[in-house]
């Protein structure tokens, strides 16, 4: 199906544990994000890509890792899950105006 | 860094009845969208608006960029228009968005 699909959408893991979100889009966007969404924050910027191969800091980056090497993937990994990184995790593209999004993947780290 | 507020905090709307979402950000702004992320979390883009006025349906919005705020206006509510709705900012090219704080919407049947 076209579009942008999250994988996994639900992920429970332990504190210390490395967890990767998956995240593909078959639009062949060049720009593609990674968010957060916590009660009380909000929607907050994590991570963007304007291409593969080129990553850059969003407001919240810590404790987080990206890598683009195809257009259509954009990873997002946690080194080393901490309790704080409990959130529902949102990846979006665009070109460049619209921004959509994907449906979201809850993470509940324990 | 860029301040987007977003009024009223809570709204509760009988069905049929019209309505008004405004949006304030602090400075200028190269990139405004409104979304609306329903009961089940899914975040739908609404419009893409910098400037200008434009309409969808029973949806439309208006920025009015040189005043800094944008409004959403929904009629004729339905409760499939539950749910809360985001106005994002861009400062830059390259549509990296800060979002308001939302706007959460119940329509009563």
């Amino acid at each position: 199906d076209a579009g942008i699909t999250q994988s996994p959408r639900y992920k429970i893991t332990e504190t210390g544990r490395q967890v990767t979100l998956m995240c593909h889009q078959t639009w062949s966007h060049s720009y593609m994000f990674w968010y957060r969404q916590d009660l009380g924050h909000g929607l907050r910027l994590i991570y963007y890509s304007a291409a593969a191969d080129i990553t850059d800091k969003g407001e919240v980056p810590d404790g987080y890792v990206v890598s683009r090497s195809k257009t259509e993937n954009f990873p997002l990994t946690l080194e080393s899950a901490t309790r704080s990184q409990t959130s529902v995790y949102f990846c979006a593209s665009s070109e460049p105006s619209t921004q959509y999004f994907g449906p979201g993947t809850r993470l509940l780290v324990l | 860094g860029i301040q987007v507020e977003q009024s009223p905090p809570d709204l509760i709307l009988q069905e049929g009845a019209n309505s008004t979402l405004r949006c304030n950000f602090s400075d200028s702004v190269n990139n405004l969208q409104w979304f609306h992320q329903n009961p089940w979390g899914q975040l739908i883009n609404l419009f893409y608006i910098p400037s200008g006025t434009k309409q969808n349906g029973r949806l439309s919005a208006t920025t009015v960029a040189t005043e800094r705020y944008s409004l959403l206006y929904i009629s004729s509510s339905q409760t499939t228009d539950s749910g809360v709705y985001f106005c994002a900012v861009d400062l830059e090219y390259g549509n990296k968005l800060v979002f308001g704080a939302g706007t959460i919407l119940r329509v009563k049947s």
